[in-house]
């Protein structure tokens, strides 16, 4: 099994740049969820979808943020425009759903934003 | 300017001794705990859980406790070895209505003295 992968591993991009993150959920989890991480806030849930639909995006900061996920194998995280404090750690975590709650992550983006 | 960030507990331990992590948690009406591991520049790996109907759960070399009339929960490495270094976090779950989210405690630093 591959794990939850995301993609880029790190980016760095210019202030008002449109960033978009990836996410592939692990084969067969129903939920897939969009966190950051920052030194200030730690650990933040933005969005949760369940079978692709979003179901709580409470978390996400304001309308600069976008999440899509158009099939269960692909999911997008969406800065536009891009700004100096969007610099976090993004990951994607995937759970199977039903009885199981356990949340499995990627390795996260480092995103930099100068 | 200077960041402020969020302040980790640190705790330091010499090789072979036993760990004990402590998280303190809100909601009563949690009713599933995770413990997570993260090391430098990955991801949270998960470590052990439990459900609010235990007390008391057993991995390899940990054990995760669960008081709910206090509402805390540990986590306990048995001989712990430089390769357990990371910042560990305790996550809960509301039970029904509460949706899939997990909340994140802020995290304690563990460091393996040789």
């Amino acid at each position: 099994d591959a794990g939850v992968i995301q993609s880029p591993r790190h980016e760095v991009t210019e202030m008002g740049q449109e960033v978009t993150l990836r996410c592939k959920p692990i084969s067969g989890h129903d939920y897939l969820f969009w966190y950051r991480q920052t030194m200030m806030r730690g650990l933040e849930l933005l969005i949760y979808f369940n079978n692709n639909v979003p179901i709580d995006d409470s978390g996400m900061p304001e309308d600069r943020f976008s999440a899509k996920m158009p099939n269960a194998s692909f999911s997008t995280l969406k800065i536009q425009p891009s700004e100096p404090r969007d610099s976090a750690v993004y990951f994607c975590a995937s759970t199977e759903g039903g009885n199981t709650d356990t949340q499995y992550f990627g390795p996260g983006t480092r995103l930099t934003v100068l | 300017g200077e960041s402020v960030g969020l302040h980790l507990p640190t705790l330091s331990v010499q090789e072979g001794d036993n760990s004990i992590i402590n998280c303190a948690y809100s909601n009563s009406a949690s009713d599933y705990f995770i413990w997570y591991k993260q090391e430098s520049g990955k991801g949270p790996q998960f470590i052990i859980d439990i459900r609010s109907n235990m007390d008391k759960r057993q991995g390899q070399r940990v054990t995760v406790l669960l008081n709910k009339t206090v509402k805390h929960l540990s986590l306990q490495i048995a001989a712990t070895q430089p390769g357990d270094s990371a910042v560990y976090f305790c996550a809960e779950k509301e039970g029904a209505g509460g949706g899939n989210k997990l909340t994140f405690g802020t995290g304690t630093q563990l460091k393996v003295e040789l």
